[in-house]
């Protein structure tokens, strides 16, 4: 199954600044998503990442706000821009196991971002 | 659209008890998976349990296994013998799909938050 490098595992930032969370995957997967998390909450998608084409955006989360980058099939970026405190929270990527027998996600360990 | 229900906010079991964490589903799909993800206070998730819709047959995972009823849309999670290690958040997902398809994103219920006690 695939592994995922996630970082930085934690960060506190000051509102307006922009922090920018990599997911490195050690084989190539063809779909890559980014999570939120707010504070005792579920995994809400912000958006679906495919090498190759812009980013998939869920209802209530704009590029503008959450720029995404997928340079290749191992590797992509989730930028948090012009943040304020609501966007305190933990990031997470996940990508999807291709092979048959272990169906499934595997997630990176997470970013947790205080905006102060 | 598809929708994920875990009703219980929390709960507690002691050391080497039984305990059922329930989960609800609602999907005009045909063909879909349901997970179970463990969230200890590290933050990984971590996947406990997997099962196929088109699958009768409940999955067992070691301790863990499901009661599958798909006509009822429920999919609830029994940890036997529950172990310290055991306390963390549990999350039900749906994913919509089918076998050797390709797989779009999961779908999260609430969660529930087990504690085991010695």
């Amino acid at each position: 199954s695939a592994v995922i490098s996630q970082k930085p595992s934690r960060d506190i930032c000051q509102r307006g600044t922009s922090l920018t969370i990599q997911c490195q995957v050690d084989s190539q997967v063809t779909m890559m998503f980014w999570y939120r998390q707010q504070p005792g909450q579920s995994l809400t998608l912000i958006a679906t990442a495919n090498q190759g084409s812009e980013a998939t955006y869920e209802s209530g989360f704009v590029i503008d706000k959450f720029p995404i980058s997928r340079p290749n099939l191992t590797f992509s970026t989730l930028t948090v821009s012009n943040m304020s405190p609501e966007d305190s929270s933990i990031y997470l990527c996940s990508v999807a196991r291709d092979t048959l027998i272990n169906y499934g996600y595997t997630f990176g360990s997470g970013t947790r971002l205080t905006v102060v | 659209a598809q929708t994920v229900t875990q009703s219980q906010p929390e709960m507690s079991v002691q050391e080497a008890e039984t305990v059922t964490l329930s989960c609800t589903y609602d999907t005009s799909e045909s063909n879909y998976y349901l997970f179970w993800y463990k969230q200890p206070p590290s933050r990984q998730m971590i996947l406990v349990i997997r099962q196929e819709a088109y699958k009768q047959q409940n999955a067992t995972e070691n301790r863990f296994s499901v009661n599958f009823q798909k006509a009822a849309k429920s999919f609830s999670l029994k940890i036997s013998d529950s172990q310290l290690g055991d306390t963390a958040m549990y999350f039900c997902a749906f994913m919509k799909g089918r076998y050797g398809g390709s797989q779009g994103n999961l779908i999260f219920g609430k969660g529930t938050k087990l504690s085991v006690k010695p």
